[in-house]
């Protein structure tokens, strides 16, 4: 089991260009989620998603979508990055069978010019 | 509005001392207490969890001290040891909530 994986790991955009986060998880879990982490501010919440063809936002929704293509894939798009946007990105689904654990990806690392 | 608030934001410990995590919740229908341990480079990953049935947990050399009336729940890491370095995350949600709320984190550095 890969477990939670993340593309790309790193990547560096300039003000107002678009990307897309990919995540993928193969322990059939139905929820999934995508947390930014920024110094001193801890793990904030963008958006989740309960099951397959639903999402809702999070703490700190605003410059982000997502799309749940399928039960095993949560992708996250920036429209028109921003300065504010760089940091690091999890992805995370959770197996509520077992402790109620959320599985965290590895990471990626943005920065936005 | 930081639903758990987490201290101290750093913490330096001799090898073989305790080391001791506290946060705190508003919150009185949060159920799920989690401590996520992060190493650099690396998601979260969980540590150790609680639900306030039980006012201490233990696993190994990690606790969890509950204090449902004080609404506060600690991390206890006993014999700390280099490879414990990390950053460390407390949690709390309530059954049912699809949302985890996590406090700001602990830089955690034992020193040899």
């Amino acid at each position: 089991n890969a477990g939670v994986t993340q593309t790309p790991k790193f990547q560096v955009l300039k003000t107002g260009q678009s990307m897309t986060l990919q995540c993928a998880q193969d322990m059939n879990h139905n929820s999934m989620y995508w947390y930014r982490q920024d110094p001193g501010m801890g793990l904030r919440l963008i958006y989740y998603s309960a099951s397959e063809g639903t999402t809702d936002k999070g703490e700190v929704p605003n410059g982000y979508n997502v799309s749940r293509l399928n039960k095993r894939e949560f992708s996250l798009r920036l429209e028109s990055a921003a300065p504010s946007q760089t940091s690091v990105y999890f992805c995370a689904s959770r197996d509520r069978t077992y402790r109620d654990t959320q599985y965290f990806g590895p990471g990626t690392r943005l920065t936005v010019l | 509005q930081q639903q758990v608030k987490q201290s101290p934001q750093s913490l330096i410990v001799q090898k073989g001392g305790i080391s001791i995590i506290n946060c705190a919740y508003e919150n009185t229908a949060f159920d799920y207490f989690p401590w996520y341990q992060q190493f650099p480079g690396k998601g979260p990953a969980l540590l150790i969890a609680i639900r306030p049935d039980v006012s201490e947990k233990k696993e190994g050399r990690f606790t969890i001290s509950f204090n449902k009336s004080a609404k506060q729940f600690s991390l206890h890491i006993m014999d700390s040891q280099p490879g414990d370095s990390a950053t460390y995350f407390c949690a709390a949600s309530k059954s049912g909530a699809n949302n985890l709320f996590f406090g700001t984190g602990t830089r955690l550095t034992v020193i040899p």
